[in-house]
Parts: C-alpha cells; sequence; structure tokens
C-alpha cells in the first residue's frame, strides 16, 4: 500500500519559470517530510524537509508548503534551471523513526 | 554533508552466484543504515532495516535468506544477494541515520545489479 504519493510522473517547465510539484500522504502518523532529488544511477540527495509544526519552509529556490488537513505537500523550485533536471522523490516518516516512505517520484524536465 | 559510500556501484554477475554490497559512513557513525530497492521509473522501496550488532529488521515480503545483511560495525553494513537471479536485477541503494531517532538520513550511490 503506497503510503505516500506522487501523481504526476512527469513535469516539463521553462527555464526560469516556477516548477510544482506535489505529493499527497495517507498515514497520519507521519509528522516529517522531505523531499530528495535524484539523478540516474545516483542515490538520492536531500533538499528540504519540513515538520508538521510548520506550514512552510524556505531554502534559497526551494519552499515546500505542507497542508496537514489534505495530508498534501508540495515543493516550489523558482526559478527553475536546466541543472534541476532530475528524479524528484517526496518522502515521509514520523519524527522518532529514521524508516522513510517515499513517493513513486516526479521527473522534472527544465527547457532551455 | 556528510558522506555515505556504497561499492560497487555496478555489477554483472551469473544467475546462482552471490554478490556482495557494501555501505560505508565515512565520516560518522552510523547505529542504523538502511536498504532500498529501486526498479526503473518506480519509487524506492525499503527492504530492511540494518541495527549495528544484531538482526536486521526486514520489511514484508523480502526474504531474508536470499538479502543477507550483515551491520558488524558502526561503519559499514553489508547487502549479500544470495543465488542470485535476473529477477534480482535493480538498483541497491543504501542509507545511513546520523544521530538518535529522527537524525538526518545520507544515503549511497546506488548499486546497478544486472543478473545475467
Amino acid at each position: 500500500d503506497q503510503q505516500v504519493k506522487q501523481n504526476s510522473p512527469s513535469l516539463s517547465v521553462q527555464e526560469g519559470r516556477i516548477s510544482i510539484l506535489n505529493c499527497d500522504y495517507t498515514n497520519s502518523m507521519f509528522d516529517y517530510f522531505l523531499w530528495y532529488k535524484k539523478y540516474p544511477a545516483e542515490g538520492p540527495t536531500f533538499l528540504i524537509s519540513i515538520s508538521s509544526i510548520k506550514d512552510k519552509n524556505e531554502d534559497g529556490r526551494f519552499t515546500v508548503f505542507l497542508n496537514k488537513s489534505a495530508k498534501h505537500l508540495s515543493l516550489h523550485i523558482v526559478p527553475s534551471q536546466p541543472g534541476d533536471s532530475a528524479v524528484y522523490f517526496c518522502a515521509a516518516r514520523s519524527s522518532n523513526d529514521y524508516k522513510l516512505s517515499f513517493g513513486a517520484g516526479t521527473t522534472v524536465t527544465v527547457r532551455a | 554533508g556528510a558522506v555515505v559510500s556504497q561499492h560497487p556501484s555496478w555489477v554483472i554477475c551469473k544467475s546462482g552466484t552471490s554478490v556482495k554490497i557494501e555501505c560505508r559512513s565515512l565520516d560518522f557513525q552510523a547505529t542504523t543504515m538502511f536498504w532500498y530497492r529501486q526498479f526503473p521509473k518506480q519509487s524506492l522501496m525499503l527492504m530492511a532495516t540494518s541495527n549495528e550488532g544484531s538482526k536486521a529488521t526486514y520489511e514484508q515480503g523480502v526474504e531474508k535468506d536470499k538479502f543477507l545483511i550483515n551491520h558488524a560495525s558502526l561503519t559499514l553494513s553489508t547487502l549479500t544477494v544470495t543465488s542470485a537471479h535476473p529477477e534480482d536485477s535493480s538498483f541497491y541503494i543504501c542509507s545511513a541515520a546520523m544521530g538518535q531517532g529522527g537524525g538526518k538520513l545520507f544515503f549511497g550511490s546506488g548499486t546497478q545489479l544486472s543478473v545475467l
């Protein structure tokens, strides 16, 4: 049973515009959420995270929004750059547990 | 950030042979490491949780006799795919936890296993 869902398998965006990636979760025990970026044949690299006590966290071009009532989070990348082209995974866990549940990923392509 | 080294990055083997994959935390001690498997264009699926000095905890559906995990030290966990078959071909990724529960996870670079 997929507890973290990324319903958009791919996203194409023009350089300089905003990329918005969405993620939904079903497990109400999750209270810590992370976004990872992954290139082919490489391990994921951490991008940004958010605790359930917040509804927004910003780090440079990356902002994560959390809507607990809707069990939904999103990652905004602005402005998008060609180097942002990668697969983005949403992940979630409870705050006292390392075990992560991953979404299926969204492939982002930034067009020049 | 912290470094997790995974080796080998790529391996081809014959059906029936065993393959060992190593995961090392280079600059921190990791009492807990995780092993994931990823099929093409799919999510990372947790296979097992490896705790230093104790038996690994396997996720439902993962054969513990086929995927042997050893976490003999605070910086090394190994995954051995025993009697590999073509359906075991996949991308395997480890991660290591820094700090106590709820701390940061760092991922290795992954191992692409192809079984002929």
